[in-house]
């Protein structure tokens, strides 16, 4: 079956735009994570999702950042004003639901280049 | 303050060798161990989850030890091919309810030499 797909594979902005970066889960898992990984580093959290509402976002940097999962399946992480900073890869993952023991199945990326 | 530590330098193993990584964390409760592999341009996959009340698991050529004590995770590859070069990722799952995403350590890149 599907796995996880983002979209766009690379985004290439100047700073001070706005982006949205895609994920479409594996289809009937309820959890969605959004992760940030830098150059050499592992994977940051950002948000989860559980169904609509975003359960925890404490790894969001700051305000700049927001992410919604309107219906429960597909999600937008968006960036305002965005810095040469944001530069990363944006993975996301999902999980059948959100469980300790459910494997979060990981997407590819979006490599977001801020110029 | 909470912290993950892998070898962030590479580790080169002969084939047919066992690659051992170690994963060591400070001022956590992790109820959870999980590693993943990650390729180049790629998301993490899943490898194995070790629960902390259990000393070791495995699947086919993997082995997971998890020592509370010690704060320490360690990931062999048995009989490594080169095949299993790649980067591998210790991620934690910290006790106090809820699901909460993962908390990764930097990794480390596993290099087997034919």
């Amino acid at each position: 079956g599907a796995g996880v797909s983002q979209t766009p594979s690379n985004k290439v902005t100047e700073k001070g735009k706005y982006v949205e970066l895609r994920c479409d889960p594996i289809s009937g898992h309820t959890a969605l994570y959004w992760y940030r990984q830098s150059l050499g580093q592992g994977p940051e959290f950002l948000i989860y999702f559980q169904g609509t509402g975003a359960a925890d976002d404490s790894g969001l940097p700051n305000d700049r950042f927001f992410a919604v999962r309107p219906e429960g399946s597909v999600s937008t992480l968006k960036i305002q004003r965005t810095e040469r900073g944001d530069s990363a890869v944006y993975l996301c993952a999902s999980s059948l639901s959100s469980g300790y023991t459910d494997t979060q199945y990981f997407g590819p990326g979006t490599r977001l280049t801020v110029l | 303050s909470q912290k993950i530590e892998q070898n962030s330098e590479a580790l080169n193993i002969q084939e047919g060798k066992t690659a051992t990584l170690t994963c060591n964390y400070t001022n956590y409760s992790p109820a959870y161990l999980q590693w993943y592999r990650q390729d180049p341009g790629r998301g993490p996959v899943f490898l194995l989850l070790i629960r902390e009340n259990e000393k070791e698991k495995r699947k086919e050529r993997l082995k997971v030890t998890f020592d509370t004590t010690l704060k320490q995770s360690l990931f062999h590859i048995t009989a490594s091919q080169p095949a299993d070069s790649a980067t591998y990722l210790c991620a934690l799952v910290s006790s106090g309810g809820g699901a909460d995403g993962l908390t990764f350590g930097k990794g480390t890149h596993l290099i087997i030499q034919p």
